[in-house]
């Protein structure tokens, strides 16, 4: 079946800092590959996605590259600002067996301090 | 913003009763999909809809039922609340397929059950 693992959080950065946070997947097709975001108090909402290798998603200075290779789909920004605190998902859609049911990763909560 | 609107927003119930949750939609989209989100566990699918009067389980669908009788309302039903159905629901809508397997949630509902 298919799978979604990402690194568990809370991951605490001082504004300014770089964040990276791992996504790795298993999939028995070829699955488009996202990432959402939850802001406190509120539903999940698409932050970037990939529809197929060597793509990368890019939002809000956010970017993710869809690697085939290493089964990946890594979530990066420069420069965190406090705003970004939030919990964010990795997630995939594999349509090959015909059932469209996202799989979701556990959420990575991301805390940034002034 | 997808169009998609959650009700009620917060609900306290006692162990035992029946509580409905009702999900809509303007977007015309074919899937829709209730989730229950606890610390710990992530996002959890607990029925999902392919279409009107077409529904299915998800991995958590034991004491819930749910119907779909127009294509913009999505109601989910638990028929005698307990405790340990206290959680966040979400609802979230797809139209499925390729690029478009994004999903849209809805703002959520904070459900306690004493």
């Amino acid at each position: 079946g298919n799978s979604v693992t990402q690194m568990e959080g809370p991951v605490t950065l001082s504004e300014e800092a770089f964040l990276t946070i791992n996504c790795t997947y298993t999939a028995t097709g070829y699955p488009s590959l996202f990432w959402y975001v939850q802001y406190p108090g509120e539903g999940l909402q698409l932050l970037l996605k990939a529809t197929k290798a060597d793509d990368k998603g890019s939002n809000k200075g956010f970017e993710a590259t869809y690697r085939k290779e290493t089964t990946s789909f890594h979530l990066e920004k420069g420069s965190v600002q406090v705003s970004d605190s939030a919990v964010y998902f990795c997630a995939l859609s594999d349509p090959s067996g015909g059932s469209y049911i996202p799989t979701f990763g556990r959420g990575t909560s991301l805390i940034v301090h002034p | 913003d997808a169009g998609i609107t959650q009700s009620p927003r917060h609900k306290v119930t006692e162990t035992g009763t029946p509580v409905t949750l009702r999900c809509h939609q303007t977007e015309n989209h074919r899937y829709m999909y209730w989730y229950r989100q606890d610390p710990g566990h992530g996002l959890r699918l607990i029925h999902y809809s392919y279409g009107v009067k077409d529904t299915d389980k998800g991995e958590v669908s034991d004491g819930y039922s749910v119907s779909r009788s127009k294509t913009e309302d999505f109601l989910l039903t638990l028929e005698s609340a307990t405790s340990s159905q206290t959680s966040v629901y979400f609802c979230a809508i797809g139209m499925a397929g390729g690029s478009t397997d994004t999903q849209y949630f809805g703002p959520g509902t904070r459900l306690t059950v004493l």
